[in-house]
This record gives structure tokens, sequence and C-alpha cells, in this order.
């Protein structure tokens, strides 16, 4: 089956550093998703980028399908950042999670 | 714009229980998916339903079965409950036309 590989699995910040999130996928990726679950469960929506760059304020990611990857870039954090980062694969009719990343933001 | 919606937000059961969950899809969604989440771990698919059928289902007894009712609306029924189905429920919209998925807050069922 489908493997999602995510890195690191854990990350510990100190407000207002840089961070970046990776996704290894072991089949070409479409429709990717970024997430972020909040402490109270909630999976949030980040980016919808199946392929290239797109930014969202200190957000950025980037999606490169025919090699498999996609990276999350978290500038700036801030404590609400905290929680953890899913980028699921979409295999047709349902999405395949790796563990995540938990990110722990520090003030 | 509504999101998704789920109910109730927190459930307590007694193992061999029968429990019902219900989502309503972001406006404009007409296919509802169904994950189970337990604690430290990624969230895992149970099923799909699009125009009222299950269209694909993951590795879970048939224990877990659901609905989808006309106005787009989804329910998950878990019979006979054991102590591992205790986990997060999440309910996840989207549409033909693309554009991924949106998450509900999640159902925190805990069965004793």
């Amino acid at each position: 089956g489908i493997q999602v590989e995510q890195s690191p699995p854990d990350l510990i910040l100190q407000e207002g550093a840089n961070s970046t999130l990776r996704c290894n996928f072991s089949d070409s990726v479409n429709n990717l998703q970024w997430f972020h679950q909040n402490p109270w469960g909630q999976l949030i929506n980040l980016f919808y980028i199946p392929s290239g760059t797109k930014q969202n304020g200190r957000l950025s990611a980037t999606t490169v399908a025919t090699e498999r990857y996609s990276l999350l870039y978290i500038s700036s954090s801030q404590t609400t950042d905290s929680g953890v980062y899913f980028c699921p694969y979409d295999s047709s009719y349902k999405l395949i999670f790796g563990s995540g990343t938990r990110l722990l933001v520090r003030p | 714009d509504a999101g998704v919606t789920q109910s109730p937000t927190h459930l307590i059961k007694t193992r061999g229980q029968q429990v019902t969950l219900r989502c309503s899809p972001k406006s404009g969604h007409d296919t509802v998916s169904w994950y189970q989440q337990a604690l430290g771990q990624g969230p895992q698919f149970i099923f799909q339903y699009y125009e009222e059928e299950e269209r694909q289902r993951g590795n879970f007894p048939d224990r877990f079965s659901g609905h989808q009712f006309p106005n787009y609306s989804s329910e998950l029924n878990v019979n006979a409950l054991l102590l591992g189905d205790s986990a997060l429920y999440l309910c996840a919209s989207s549409s033909r036309t693309g554009s991924g998925y949106t998450f509900g807050s999640g159902t925190r069922l805990t069965v004793v």
C-alpha cells in the first residue's frame, strides 16, 4: 500500500523560529492537502496544493508531485502553531494519513 | 458559509452498546467520509458515502455502518461497542469538483 512518511516526527521550537516539515510518498501525489490538527482535535486545512508553491501569511507549501514529496514552511512560529501537522495521500476515494509531525512552539 | 458540523462533540458509552454519530457536510459538498483517530495516531479511513451509497470502505468490521441522506448529511453507526472503539471520529466532506476535503471538529467517543 501507499506509504506516507512525515519528518521530523516531533519538533520543539522557540517562538519566532522557522521550520520545515516534510512529507515523502511512495507514489506520485495528486490533490495534496496540508492539515493542522489543533489541541481540540479539529483538522484545519492549510493548503490544497497538488503541485507548485503557495503562500498564506507565515506559511508556505511546495509540492513536487513527480518527486513524491511536499514541504511546509513555517516562519516566525507562534504558540498557536502548536499541534500536529498532516499531509495525507489522496488515494481516489480516501485519504491515507501518516503519523504526523508534532510541533510544540514555546513562548 | 457553514463548515462541516458533527454531533455530539463528546459521548460516553458502555461496552456492548450502540452509538450513532452525525455529520452535516460543508455547503456545496455532496460526499461524506468518516475517519477514526486513535490517540497519538493519524486518522484511519472508515468509509465514504456518495449519492446515498457506500462508495468505498476501509478495513473496519461490519459493526461499523453508515448512511447518507438526500440532503447529503450522514450518520455513522457502531454496534456492539468495544473498549478499542474509543477514539476521535472525524467526518470530512468533499465535492466532485475537487479542491480537497473539509473536516469537522470530531466526536470524541469513550467506551467504558
